[in-house]
């Protein structure tokens, strides 16, 4: 599987857009980016994916840069609820080892 | 309806003991996972099972003992349990990504093994 890298943590207040940026310049042409976060110490939850087109559904948009090394996960709307580790990761989406980062820690702040 | 649950949530449990932990799911998809998440938060994959038959062992110790008996279950059994088993183990779910599923990981709530 690629790598990718993301920032330790962010914040983010109460009704405005969280943009959350990940690196993966490994990328492999089969590769998809999916996007989970973990509230608290729940089970991750799946986001988004995405392969070369941005995406939105009704949780977050994903926006994938041309070359496909980089791409960018928007709440538009950030609320408390909101706060989480968000996790990047690059996979074809078959039954390869699917490796978890570190992720970015959301804070969203009242 | 849970579509992918752990059984117990919660285990306490003294060194050199075996301990199980069940996960089932209702999601019709032929491939489970368990994970480790330890104190540091990192989530590792440790198995890995597409229709009852091992496709992903990690380095794992072999007190750790995965079993499957038909696709919808996946098991975990651990001998001899140490204080560095302490952590919380998700077990997954996922379906090939085509047309119709998105490949995504379902994740169960987690069950949280301490080893005393």
């Amino acid at each position: 599987d690629a790598k990718t890298t993301q920032p330790t943590s962010m914040d983010c207040a109460e009704g405005r857009a969280a943009n959350l940026p990940c690196n993966h310049s490994t990328i492999s042409g089969n590769e998809y980016v999916y996007w989970y976060r973990q509230i608290h110490s729940q089970g991750p939850q799946y986001i988004i994916h995405g392969l070369k087109n941005n995406e939105t559904n009704e949780m977050a948009s994903l926006i994938i840069t041309e070359d496909r090394k980089s791409s960018t996960l928007i709440l538009p709307h950030a609320t408390l609820r909101d706060t989480a580790v968000y996790y990047c990761i690059v996979n074809p989406g078959g039954y390869q080892k699917v490796t978890f980062g570190t992720g970015t820690k959301l804070q969203v702040i009242p | 309806d849970t579509a992918v649950s752990q059984t117990p949530k919660y285990l306490v449990t003294q060194m050199g003991n075996d301990k199980s932990i069940k996960c089932e799911q209702n999601l019709g998809h032929d491939t489970m996972y368990w994970y480790k998440q330890d104190s540091k938060k990192f989530l590792k994959i440790m198995f890995s099972y597409n229709n009852k038959e091992l496709i992903i062992n990690e380095t794992v110790p072999n007190r750790f003992s995965p079993k499957s008996p038909d696709k919808a279950h996946l098991n975990l059994h651990i001998n001899s349990l140490e204080l560095g088993d302490s952590a919380v183990y998700f077990c997954a779910s996922s379906q090939y990504r085509d047309r119709a599923n998105t490949g995504e990981l379902f994740f169960g709530e987690g069950s949280r093994l301490t080893v005393l």
